[in-house]
Formats: structure tokens, sequence, C-alpha cells
């Protein structure tokens, strides 16, 4: 079981703001880890979306932003488009003993 | 551009071992730390091990503990990951992910295109 919990589903027409919630713990997000997204489209490999909480890496659209409050983070994509359809996960690193690097539950994202 | 390429697909019998492998280009072994992460089918990502820069150790998650060798050969740049004693509930796609040493707990910036291993009798 994942220590992160997300939506199951989120959706949103075009042109629609959609966030997806990450939420934590003590151990994880809350001890001040930094949290990451990924975004994977159907049979690929994920791919880096933001970094360090709300830091895109080069090429990822600004409709992309994070950020982290507490023991959670979350994603927010502005201008929702057809090829945002994905599934996202959070990541953060946790300091209890069974599993070090931990990912969220996922969220599949549905364009309308 | 840093590439991670990974073996072929794997059919096995249950209580037998894989191992996959992982080819850097681009970068080389020693300026990454490789990790490893499988996703079941239709299930979400499950960090399994990696290279830890801080300790310069390798971390395995407590549930793969005695079942998973993770090692790396710097002079080819490969990465591998052999799982044993496997059973039904690993049949999954594995995937090699890294980020640049010595960065500590960085996020993945590159990641294999996954090999998905069927444990089938």
């Amino acid at each position: 079981q994942s220590v992160l919990t997300q939506p199951p589903s989120v959706s949103g027409a075009p042109g629609q703001r959609v966030t997806i919630s990450c939420t934590g713990s003590s151990s994880n997000i809350g001890a001040g880890y930094d949290v990451h997204w990924y975004q994977q489209l159907p049979g690929t490999a994920p791919k880096l979306l933001i970094y360090g909480n709300s830091n895109r890496p080069s090429g990822v659209p600004d409709r992309f932003s994070g950020s982290k409050s507490g023991t959670s983070a979350s994603l927010a994509i502005t201008g929702l488009q057809a090829e945002d359809e994905a599934d996202y996960y959070c990541q953060s690193y946790d300091s209890s003993l069974s599993a070090f690097y931990v990912f969220g539950t996922g969220t599949k994202v549905t364009v309308l | 551009q840093v590439q991670l390429v990974q073996s072929g697909a794997e059919v096995k019998k249950p209580g037998a071992s894989v191992k996959v492998s992982c080819k850097v280009s681009g970068y080389t072994l020693t300026e990454l730390s490789m990790h490893w992460v499988r996703q079941a089918p239709g299930k979400g990502l499950e960090w399994m091990g990696g290279f830890d820069p801080e300790d310069g150790e390798t971390i395995y998650a407590q549930k793969f503990q005695g079942r998973v060798t993770m090692t790396e050969d710097t002079s080819t740049d490969t990465a591998y990951m052999e799982l044993s004693s496997l059973r039904s509930e690993d049949t999954a796609v594995y995937y090699c992910a890294s980020y640049r040493a010595p960065m500590v707990r960085g996020p993945y910036d590159y990641w294999g295109q996954g090999t998905l291993v069927t444990v089938s009798s």
C-alpha cells in the first residue's frame, strides 16, 4: 500500500483547470522532503513533470504547476488539453523503514 | 542526452529468478543514482530499491529484502536487477529510473522503456 494518497480520477473539459492532491504524513511530505510529479501516458514510461515541489523541467509547459503545504502537495493543470489525458503520480521520500522512496496511488486525468 | 535501454520481455515459472538489465548511454553509470520501479498490470508505481549516494549503498524496500539484488557493471555502464523466488504477483513492467549523482533523493529524470516480466506456470 502506498503511503501517499491521490484521488483515483479527476476530469475536466478542454480549457478548464484541474487539481490533483497528494496526501502524505509526518514521515514523508510533512518531514520536509521534496515532492515530484510524473506523467504517464498509456503504454509508456513515466516522465518527470514537476520536481522539488514546484519546478518544471525544461520542455514542460507552464500549464503544469506544483505546490506543497504541510503534509500534502498538489498538481494543477490549467488550460486542460486532450494530450493531458494520462496517469499522474506524486513521489517523495519516507523516513520509515518499509520504503524510502514512495509513490502516490496515482490519478487518472480524463479530458471530457 | 541520457538514454536507459532495458533488456527484453521475460516469461518465468513460479519459483524461478529473473535478471533485467539497463544499459546507460550519454552518461556513465557512476554519474547516476540508479533505481528500480515496477508496475503491475493496471496498477501504480512501486519503488523496489536503488543506490543511495548519501550512504554509498544500495537500499531496498522492505517488501523485497532478501529477494532482490541490484548490481552495477561500471565497465559497461549497465545496471542489473535480479528478483528471485518469483510468484504470479511479480508479473509487472520493471523500470530502471535514475537521477544525477551526487544529488540526494533526487527526482527521476531518466527512465528506461520498461521490461515486462510475466510469471506463469
